[in-house]
């Protein structure tokens, strides 16, 4: 069954500092896909990112990053210099597998509630 | 290209009543997902549909709950005999193809409260 876990519940900054959430994954897969969404105050979920499991390149998308290992299923997320707009909730996922094939159901993580304080 | 809509946004309900949260995919996606974030939990999968097709609906409680996603009209997730353990965020979700690359852009949500 897949599972993904953010063990970070709570993680407190001042702006401008930098943070990493972190996303640690199992999947009996070998091919497969990872998402970031980020919830804000607001409520909606927000698409960030997806990475497929073929392409270890880390992304960088302005002050987001992500480092992508498949080695240690792992899939965190940084945030540099960190903003008061950023504090979210953040999710990561992982789509279903079903008897081999993989579609769109997913499993997330618990969340890591992101304060940024100014 | 308007995004996923669902309404209402906020409804409350007594306990016993019927509960109907409706969603409306992006234009062009006819697969639609529907989650449930309960207070200190995550987001937890209910059912996923195609049109007129429910595909999998592994994470629905097998009583009082049902969806559907009709040929035309927005998909409905209707709850009966409401209790207050129902009370939660349900989260629409839609994607133009079922596969697990195809990223799923969320609604804002309906916030059930039963009281």
């Amino acid at each position: 069954a897949q599972k993904v876990t953010q063990a970070q519940t709570e993680i407190s900054v001042v702006e401008k500092e930098d943070v990493t959430l972190d996303c640690v994954y199992e999947t009996r897969d070998t091919t497969y896909y990872l998402f970031w969404y980020k919830q804000p105050p607001s409520g909606e979920l927000v698409f960030l990112i997806r990475r497929n499991s073929f392409d270890e390149q880390n992304e960088i998308s302005g002050r987001y990053s992500w480092n992508f290992q498949k080695s240690t299923s792992s899939f965190n997320f940084t945030i540099t210099a960190s903003q008061v707009v950023d504090s979210a909730v953040y999710f990561c996922a992982l789509p279903a597998n079903a008897g081999g094939t993989s579609y769109g159901k997913l499993t997330f993580g618990q969340g890591t509630i992101l304060t940024v304080h100014p | 290209n308007a995004g996923v809509m669902q309404n209402p946004r906020h409804l409350v309900r007594r306990r016993g009543q019927e509960a109907r949260l409706r969603c409306s995919p992006m234009k062009g996606h006819s697969h639609v997902y529907w989650y449930r974030q309960l207070p200190e939990e995550g987001l937890k999968f209910m059912v996923y549909l195609q049109k007129e097709n429910i595909i999998d609906e592994s994470g629905m409680p097998k009583e009082r709950f049902s969806a559907e996603f009709p040929k035309e009209g927005p998909s409905i997730l209707r709850i009966q005999q409401v209790v207050r353990g129902d009370s939660a965020a349900y989260f629409c979700a839609s994607s133009p193809m079922g596969a697990a690359k195809n990223i799923q852009y969320f609604g804002a949500g309906t916030r059930l409260s039963v009281l």
